[in-house]
């Protein structure tokens, strides 16, 4: 069964970075894109970016162009998620989620939510 | 980039009664590029609806996706203690993919 599993949670300090992983299994890694999307406290979903786990191109979400990048590792099946420069309004629920795919599509399956809290 | 409105924010019914949730965009959607997620607190969001009308793995017939152009609905037609939730709609026809603010359904 399509798993992602994500790992990265916890407490950074404003100015520092974070990366979140999101280990994928049970179909094939390259085959699907992943996306990322935060969820801040009490609030709404935000797209961040994708990225293509085929050829590692990128598309993120001009809010954020400068201080994400995604990248990914096909020998391990994990993408991962890092973003700089953090700030208090950085602090959410950062997921992962396999498109179905090809091509722009909905989000089938998502990782659990790693959550960051950046605080000094 | 394509703004999602849902409506209403909070919608207060009882376990039972039909639910109408509505989501308007700010430019043309195809429905082939348009979605519904179910969220419950401490919970990823579950795809609900796919291509605006289609039913994703699992989920019950009672929820139902229509609508087209700049107006999407999704009809939830006997609550269940279950449904109780907050629900999204998502439109990706492309970058950046866009999220409606979210419709919480709460019990009355």
């Amino acid at each position: 069964q399509v798993q992602l599993v994500q790992s990265g949670a916890g407490v950074k300090k404003p100015g520092a970075s974070v990366r979140v992983s999101c280990k994928a299994s049970g179909y094939t890694f390259t085959g699907h894109y992943i996306h990322w999307v935060r969820q801040a406290p009490g609030q709404g979903l935000e797209w961040m970016g994708w990225i293509n786990p085929n050829t590692g191109g990128t598309d993120y979400a001009h809010q954020f162009q400068g201080r994400v990048t995604m990248t990914r590792d096909t020998s391990t099946t994990t993408v991962y998620m890092e973003l700089s420069r953090l700030r208090s309004d950085d602090t959410a629920v950062y997921y992962c989620a396999r498109e179905r795919g090809p091509g722009n599509s909905f989000f089938e399956y998502w990782g659990q939510g790693a959550l960051v809290t950046v605080s000094s | 980039e394509i703004v999602l409105t849902q409506s209403p924010g909070t919608l207060s019914l009882s376990p039972g009664e039909r639910a109408t949730l509505s989501c308007r965009a700010s430019q043309s959607v195809s429905s082939t590029y348009f979605a519904w997620y179910q969220q419950k607190p401490g919970q990823p969001p579950r795809l609900l609806m796919y291509d605006a009308s289609s039913r994703a793995t699992g989920i019950p017939d009672r929820f139902r996706g229509s609508g087209s152009g700049t107006d999407f609905t999704l009809t939830i037609s006997r609550l269940e203690p279950e449904d109780f939730a907050v629900y999204y709609c998502q439109q990706y026809s492309g970058s950046p993919w866009t999220f409606g603010q979210g419709t919480k359904v709460e019990i009355k």
